[in-house]
C-alpha cells in the first residue's frame, strides 16, 4: 500500500535561517506531489506541484522553493526564512482529476 | 486562489443531531471531493462525488453536487463527538493537476 512520510512534525526556525523540509512517498510511482501550506484556521493554499522528476510548477510568488529530485521525493526549501513562513505545510501525492489526494502528517513550522 | 468555499465556517451541534455543510465553487469542474482534518493532521479523503453524479453515500456520510448551482452538501448523519473536525471541500484547477480547497467547516461535537 502506498504512504507518504514528512518530516519533522514541528519546527522552530529563526527569522533569516534557511529551511529543507522532505516528504517521500512509497508504494508508487510516478506520483504527482503537492506542496501546501495552511496558516492558523485557515484553509490550505497550494504552493507547489510536480508532475515528474525536475518539473515544479509555482502556484503563488514567495520565499520558498520545492525541488524533486528523485521520483518519490519532494523538498520544500528556503535561503532566508520569514515571519510569514510560519504555517502547517502539507505533502501530498495524487489528486489529478478523478483521483484522490494523500496527505502527510503536516509540519509545524513556526519562525522567531 | 480559492475555487471551494465552504458554509458555515463553524458549526456546533450535539451527538446524534445531523451536520450538514455547504460548498460553492466558481468554475467547471470534473469531480468535488471532500477531506477531513482532525486538529493539527493532515487530511484524509471523504468522498468523491464526480461531475455527472447527483448523490453518493459513504456510511453516515451523504454527499449531493448541484452543477447548475456550482455547489455541494456534505450530511453527516447521527454525529458523534469522534467527527469533530474541520471539513473540506476541493476541487481541481482549470488543468487538472492539482487540487484546490476552501477554507473548511470546523465542526464541534458535544456529548
Amino acid at each position: 500500500s502506498q504512504t507518504i512520510h514528512q518530516w519533522p512534525a514541528t519546527l522552530v526556525q529563526p527569522v533569516g535561517s534557511p529551511l529543507s523540509l522532505e516528504c517521500t512517498v512509497e508504494g508508487t510511482s510516478n506520483p504527482n506531489l503537492y506542496w501546501y501550506r495552511q496558516a492558523a484556521g485557515r484553509g490550505l493554499q497550494l504552493l507547489f506541484y510536480s508532475v515528474g522528476i525536475g518539473q515544479i510548477s509555482s502556484e503563488v510568488p514567495q520565499n520558498l522553493s520545492a525541488s524533486r529530485p528523485q521520483d518519490r521525493q519532494f523538498i520544500l526549501s528556503s535561503k532566508k526564512l520569514l515571519l510569514s513562513d510560519s504555517g502547517f505545510y502539507l505533502c501530498a501525492w495524487g489528486g489529478t482529476v478523478n483521483t484522490e489526494a494523500f496527505f502527510g502528517q503536516g509540519t509545524r513550522l513556526t519562525v522567531v | 486562489s480559492q475555487q471551494g468555499e465552504e458554509d458555515p465556517q463553524a458549526l456546533s451541534i450535539q451527538e446524534g443531531e445531523n451536520a450538514t455543510m455547504n460548498c460553492s465553487y466558481k468554475t467547471s469542474i470534473n469531480n468535488l471531493q471532500w477531506y477531513r482534518q482532525n486538529s493539527g493532521r493532515g487530511l484524509v479523503h471523504l468522498i468523491l462525488i464526480r461531475s455527472n453524479e447527483r448523490e453518493k453515500h459513504s456510511g453516515r456520510l451523504r454527499v449531493t453536487l448541484d452543477t447548475s448551482k456550482k455547489s455541494s452538501s456534505l450530511l453527516i448523519t447521527a454525529s458523534r463527538a469522534a467527527d469533530t473536525a474541520s471539513y473540506f471541500c476541493a476541487t481541481n484547477n482549470q488543468a487538472g493537476t492539482a487540487l484546490i480547497f476552501g477554507k473548511g467547516t470546523t465542526l464541534s461535537v458535544s456529548s
